[in-house]
Parts: C-alpha cells; structure tokens; sequence
C-alpha cells in the first residue's frame, strides 16, 4: 500500500540555520503531497501542499518541491526562527482518500 | 470563522467505562475523519466518513464506534473494548471532491485512563 518515510529527529539548529527534512513516499498512483506542523498541544495545521509533479509548495518561508523521478517531497527553509520550533508530518493522499502519514519530525531552533 | 472543534480538550476514562469525543465542523464539508496519535507513530486513522449515515473503518478501527447523523458531526466512542485508549485523538475534514483537497483538523482530544 501507499506510505511515507520521513526523517527521524529530533532536528536541532541554531536561528537562521538552513532547514531540510527529507521525505519519500510509495504510492500506485499519482497522489497529492502535504507537509502539517503541529504545535505542541494542537491539532495539525496544512503548511503547504502539491498535487502534480514538478509543483512547488510554498508558504510562510517553507518549500516543498514535488520530484516523480525520486518519489521525494523534501520541506526547506532558508533562514529558520525559533517560532519554526514544531512537528512537522508529510503526508499524502490519493483520490480524496484519507491521508497517510511520516511519523513525524521534531525540530528544535534555539537562538 | 468556519472549523472544526473537539470537545473536551482533556479526556479521562475509568476502566470499562465508554466514552464519547465530540467533533463538529461548519465548513460544509463532506468527509470526515478521526486520527489517534500516539508518540513516536504519527497518526494512524481510525474512521472515516465520506458522506452522512456513511463510514469505513480505517487502520485501527477495533474498539472504537463512530456515527454520522448530520454533516456537521462525526462523535467517535472509545468502547471498553479497547484496550490501550490513551493517546491523542484528531478529528479532521475536507471537502471530498477530487485528490488535492487537504484536510482541516480540530485541536484533539487527549484521552487518558483513572
């Protein structure tokens, strides 16, 4: 079945460090790829989203580009803040179905 | 503002004891979703529901129930049949339609065993 492997953390950099959290996904079919950041204590939040090859999401300095050829959906940010301290869950879905789930990266930013 | 709430936010079950965790969403959305959590494993779905009086069991549905009477509610019931509840649970939903939508999701419910 369909799944997603994201890196293991916890990620901890200093601010202003570059940020990259790797994740793959197995998929029959051509899924549709998100990256949510939860806070501690609270639900998950969409950070950003693609759902065809070669898209890129962006949002709030994340990005995400969506690659076939290495079934690889990796988040970066340039410049992280300590606020970027969070969970950060890849996930997909196919033809509206429920989402499947990385089990998740914790990052830590410390100033 | 349109969104989903769960209630309560904290949760406490004795043993053998059934009970229910609200979920209710004013974004007009078809589908519905619940999601437990648990450290170290992501989310793994529980139940799911695309249309009202409708619903599929997802990846770990034993010891749970759920109900679908109104688009605006999804109630999941931890029944005493499960076993391990504590965990955090997650409600989410979306509009259903075609495989880019994302799901929104609630604030979760954090369920622990007296």
């Amino acid at each position: 079945g369909d799944s997603v492997t994201q890196m293991e953390g916890p990620v901890t950099l200093s601010e202003e460090a570059f940020l990259t959290i790797n994740c793959t996904y197995t998929a029959t079919g051509y899924p549709s790829l998100f990256w949510y950041v939860q806070y501690p204590g609270e639900g998950l939040q969409l950070l950003l989203k693609a759902t065809k090859a070669d898209d890129k999401g962006s949002n709030k300095g994340f990005e995400a580009t969506y690659r076939k050829e290495t079934t690889s959906f990796h988040l970066e940010k340039g410049s992280v803040q300590v606020s970027d301290s969070a969970v950060y869950f890849c996930a997909l879905t196919s033809w509206g179905t429920a989402l499947i789930f990385g089990k998740g990266t914790t990052l830590s930013v410390s100033s | 503002d349109g969104g989903i709430t769960q209630s309560p936010k904290y949760l406490f079950r004795k043993e053998g004891q059934n009970v229910t965790l609200s979920c209710e969403q004013n974004l007009n959305h078809d589908a519905m979703y619940w999601y437990r959590q648990d450290p170290g494993q992501g989310l793994r779905l529980i139940y799911y529901s695309q249309i009202v009086n409708d619903f599929q069991k997802g990846d770990i549905a034993e010891g749970y129930s759920v109900s679908r009477e109104k688009k605006e509610s999804f109630p999941l019931t931890v029944t005493s049949a499960q076993k391990n509840p504590t965990a955090f649970y997650l409600c989410a939903s979306s509009t259903g339609q075609g495989g880019g939508q994302p799901q929104h999701f609630g604030d979760g419910t954090r369920l622990s065993i007296l």
